[in-house]
């Protein structure tokens, strides 16, 4: 059975850091493309970042380019999120989600809350 | 980017009614479009991909249609159950992007 499990999420001031990780069970992370989509409090869902199945090509929306990088460890298959530069408008929850062949996202992790506040 | 339309904004229908949920895209996505449920205080699961097949697992009162610019969800006979915020997504073109959803109420 596949499962993705996220951590990592908390209060954060604005400015300041926070890594998410997301571990995989069920599937291996070297076969997979792998994504962040992100849901402010009451509002629709924002696809944030992908990272391609062999590691090398990313994407990230405009408006976290240059503060967001995401990345996987094969070993631990375990994705990861490193967000720096927070604002105020990253509040949301965060959900790990993997794509079959650059298709839809056919499985979802039950999501972790970040809170940029001061 | 690619701006995704849904409508409408909420649906309100009684059980055993046909609720039909439309999806609008700016350009052309072909049929790389999908459909997500999602219920209060869960995560979205994939109920359509590439416009009509169903994924694993969903019931078959629910059917997707359309290619292009244009497509539908239909319930065909609405259960207590369905009662959820339904989104629609582009994966041909990057940024991805999502519809801003349908609220289903079942009255």
């Amino acid at each position: 059975e596949v499962q993705l499990l996220e951590s990592g999420g908390g209060l954060v001031q604005p400015g300041g850091s926070l890594r998410l990780s997301c571990a995989a069970s069920g599937f291996s992370l070297n076969n997979s493309v792998m994504n962040w989509v992100r849901q402010a409090p009451g509002k629709g869902l924002e696809w944030v970042s992908t990272l391609s199945n062999d590691g090398v090509t990313t994407f990230y929306t405009d408006s976290v380019k240059g503060r967001f990088t995401i990345s996987k460890d094969n070993s631990k298959n375990t994705l990861y999120l490193e967000m720096t530069s927070l604002r105020v408008e990253d509040t949301a929850v965060y959900y790990c989600a993997r794509r079959p062949l650059w298709s839809h996202f056919d499985n979802w992790g039950q999501g972790t809350l970040v809170t940029v506040s001061s | 980017e690619i701006v995704m339309t849904q409508s409408p904004a909420t649906l309100s229908l009684s059980p055993g009614e046909r609720a039909t949920l439309s999806c609008r895209a700016s350009q052309s996505v072909g049929r790389s479009l999908a459909w997500y449920q999602q219920k209060p205080g869960q995560a979205p699961r994939v109920l359509i991909s590439v416009a009509t097949d169903r994924a694993t697992g969903v019931a078959g009162r629910f059917s997707g249609g359309g290619s292009g610019t244009e497509f539908t969800l239909t319930i065909s006979s609405l259960q207590s159950e369905d009662s959820a915020v339904y989104y629609c997504q582009q994966h041909i073109d990057w940024p991805l992007t999502f519809g801003g959803g349908t609220k289903v109420e079942i009255k």
